[in-house]
């Protein structure tokens, strides 16, 4: 499994766009890149996932370089409800692997 | 939807006691995964399953087992409770076709006194 780094915390304000960026240079050619959130006392929710150049849904959109060795988050106008921890992941899980790692992820704070 | 269930929510336990967690899910997902968090650190694979009657270990299986008797559950097991077990656990499952998009319960919180 590719390992992932990505900024331990980020501060926003509401109405902003908040851009995560992850690193992933040992990326496989198999890899997607997956991104989950997750907010306090519940379990990670899955946001987007890609395998190269952009991917947008209702949520957030996803940006990747044409070497993907790295991956950026998007959210658009953020709001107080989207401070939580995101996290960044690459790789595609088999049955004989046995390392999906999610990290420590990124926590965001949005204050008004 | 239901999706994915954890039972119980919380749970208080005496070191050398045992204790079942159950995750149940109405998606017809084929693989499902037991996690644990820890305060500050991210998800870790303890067991997981890629489908009725099959189970193998993640990074972190010591202590714990784990069954999957029918394909919409899969058990935690703890044996002999350990302060060091104290820890939020997750179950999540996925479909055979997008296994990196999981889906996951609302977590069971044990405490091992």
């Amino acid at each position: 499994l590719a390992k992932t780094t990505q900024p331990i915390s980020m501060d926003s304000y509401e109405g902003q766009e908040v851009n995560i960026t992850c690193s992933h240079n040992n990326i496989a050619t198999n890899d997607y890149i997956t991104w989950y959130q997750q907010f306090p006392s519940q379990g990670p929710r899955f946001i987007i996932q890609g395998y190269k150049t952009k991917v947008t849904n209702e949520v957030a959109s996803l940006f990747i370089p044409a070497d993907r060795k790295s991956s950026t988050l998007s959210l658009p106008r953020v709001s107080l409800s989207d401070t939580a921890v995101y996290y960044c992941l690459v790789g595609v899980f088999n049955t004989g692997f046995q390392k999906l790692v999610f990290g420590t992820g990124t926590r965001l704070l949005v204050s008004p | 939807n239901a999706g994915v269930t954890q039972t119980p929510k919380f749970r208080v336990l005496k070191t050398g006691q045992s204790m079942t967690l159950l995750c149940a899910q109405d998606m017809n997902h084929e693989y499902m995964y037991w996690y644990r968090q820890d305060p500050g650190m991210g998800l870790r694979l303890i067991h997981y399953s890629v489908g009725e009657g099959t189970t193998a270990k993640g990074e972190v299986p010591d202590g714990y087992n784990v069954s999957r008797l029918k394909k919409q559950n899969f058990l935690l097991g703890l044996e002999s409770a350990a302060p060091s077990q104290t820890s939020v656990y997750f179950c999540a499952s996925s479909q055979t076709e997008t296994k990196n998009i999981q889906y996951f319960g609302a977590g069971t919180r044990l405490s091992v006194l």
